[in-house]
């Protein structure tokens, strides 16, 4: 069935680095991606997303591009802040339809000053 | 974008009380929403999808009788845990998708509801 598999965490970066988050998926069919970030004591937020392969999601300085090659879809920021410090779920949709959202396990990101 | 809001944010009850928690779009129709749950640090576990006008879908191992879902109207899903006990403690979660040219667009969640059962 379909799957998303994501880094495990945590992940702790100082303030102004480089953050990539990998994520990767197995699906039938064309799926649509997603990011969804959680921040402590608060429910899961839309980040980015994209529709089709080489379509490149992007929000916030956060930007994830739609490989199909590769079948993934790793998040990216260039220079982190404290505030980004959240939990990070990669999560696919299937084609046509409603359909239920497939979320990898999760990765905390941890930000210090 | 498009809102969800759930009621309420946390409740306590205790052991074999029936807790109730609404879901709702703010400003689009859903026909279908999501329940998931949510233990800490771990990630969502769907439980079923609520269909307006008709019965819930339940995920395996959910059991029916114990999460009741209604899905009174175009905007208001509830979930009904039965007979709470200490283990249905747990993060409770509601999704509603929007739709474009007919397919799933976006899923939209609520903030969450934070059961704790003594």
């Amino acid at each position: 069935g379909d799957s998303v598999t994501q880094m495990e965490g945590p992940v702790t970066l100082s303030e102004e680095a480089f953050l990539t988050i990998n994520c990767t998926y197995t699906a039938t069919g064309y799926p649509s991606l997603f990011w969804y970030v959680q921040y402590p004591g608060e429910g899961l937020q839309l980040l980015l997303k994209a529709t089709k392969a080489d379509d490149k999601g992007s929000n916030k300085g956060f930007e994830a591009t739609y490989r199909k090659e590769t079948t993934s879809f790793h998040l990216e920021k260039g220079s982190v802040q404290v505030s980004d410090s959240a939990v990070y779920f990669c999560a696919l949709s299937g084609s046509g339809g409603y359909n239920k959202l497939i979320f990898g396990a999760g990765t905390r990101l941890a930000v210090h000053p | 974008g498009a809102v969800v809001s759930q009621h309420p944010s946390r409740v306590i009850c205790k052991s074999g009380t029936s807790v109730k928690i609404e879901c709702r779009s703010l400003d689009f129709q859903a026909t279908t929403m999501f329940w998931y749950r949510q233990f800490p640090k771990q990630s969502l576990m769907l439980m079923a999808t609520s269909n307006e006008g008709s019965k819930a879908t339940y995920e395996q191992g959910v059991e029916k009788d114990k999460f009741l879902i209604n899905h009174a109207s175009l905007t208001l899903s509830t979930l009904t845990v039965t007979s709470a006990h200490p283990e249905d403690s747990s993060f409770y979660i509601c999704s509603a998708p929007t739709l474009a040219g007919g397919v799933t667009d976006t899923q939209y969640f609520g903030p969450g509801t934070r059961l704790t059962v003594l």
